[in-house]
């Protein structure tokens, strides 16, 4: 079946790199764009970006400019999203989710919480 | 930025109630407007895609209307599974939005 999986939980120190992993299967990866959207603790949804699966192409919003970067390994059907110099803020659950083509989200990954913790 | 007005933030209703929810855009989005279904600990969930149009394996206890700025989104007859926050998202233009969430819970 159509499915996102992503990869586990990660605990981080304040300034150090995270890279979550989002695999697709059940379908063809490239026929569909990639988003991120965040959630922090208690709180809403929050729209990070996308990437182009076909051209590889990021788009970030603009909180998300500069220490985010979303990159894909396309033969594994796989997405990242890479976070830099991690802040408190940036303790959140970071989902991905496949675009059904009309900037709606019908498939979610499971999420991926990480804490970023001194 | 395209702001998602989400109304009521929280709501208390009993088994078998019919329950709305609003979603106010800042200007039009046409019918780019989907809906969302989040239980506690759980991943969101689509509803209704393109304002009123049921997700495959969506229960047709949900529904959603509207155009332009104003839309809702309506639970008819309330089961013990629905209840969970609810967000719009808009698509029609960068960066997507969602609306802050409606928090529904059993009176």
């Amino acid at each position: 079946q159509i499915q996102l999986v992503q990869s586990g939980p990660e605990l981080k120190k304040p300034g150090e790199t995270v890279k979550i992993s989002c695999k697709a299967s059940g379908y063809t990866f490239t026929d569909y764009s990639m988003h991120w959207v965040k959630q922090a603790p208690g709180k809403g949804l929050k729209w990070m970006g996308w990437i182009n699966t076909e051209t590889g192409e990021p788009t970030y919003a603009d909180d998300f400019k500069g220490r985010f970067a979303f990159s894909l390994e396309t033969s594994a059907s796989t997405a990242y999203l890479q976070i830099n110099n991690l802040k408190n803020e940036d303790t959140a659950t970071y989902f991905c989710g496949r675009d059904a083509n009309y900037w709606y989200f019908d498939v979610w990954g499971a999420g991926t919480t990480v804490t970023v913790s001194s | 930025d395209i702001q998602m007005n989400q109304s009521p933030s929280s709501l208390s209703a009993s088994l078998g109630d019919t329950i709305t929810i609003t979603c106010h855009a800042s200007q039009n989005i046409n019918v780019w407007l989907s809906w969302y279904q989040q239980k506690p600990g759980n991943i969101p969930k689509l509803l209704i895609y393109k304002a009123s149009n049921l997700h495959t394996g969506v229960p047709s206890r949900f529904s959603g209307s509207g155009s332009g700025t104003g839309f809702t989104l309506t639970i008819s007859s309330l089961q013990p599974e629905d209840i969970a926050t609810y967000y719009c998202q808009q698509g029609q233009s960068y960066p997507l939005t969602f609306g802050a969430g409606t928090k529904l819970e059993l009176k």
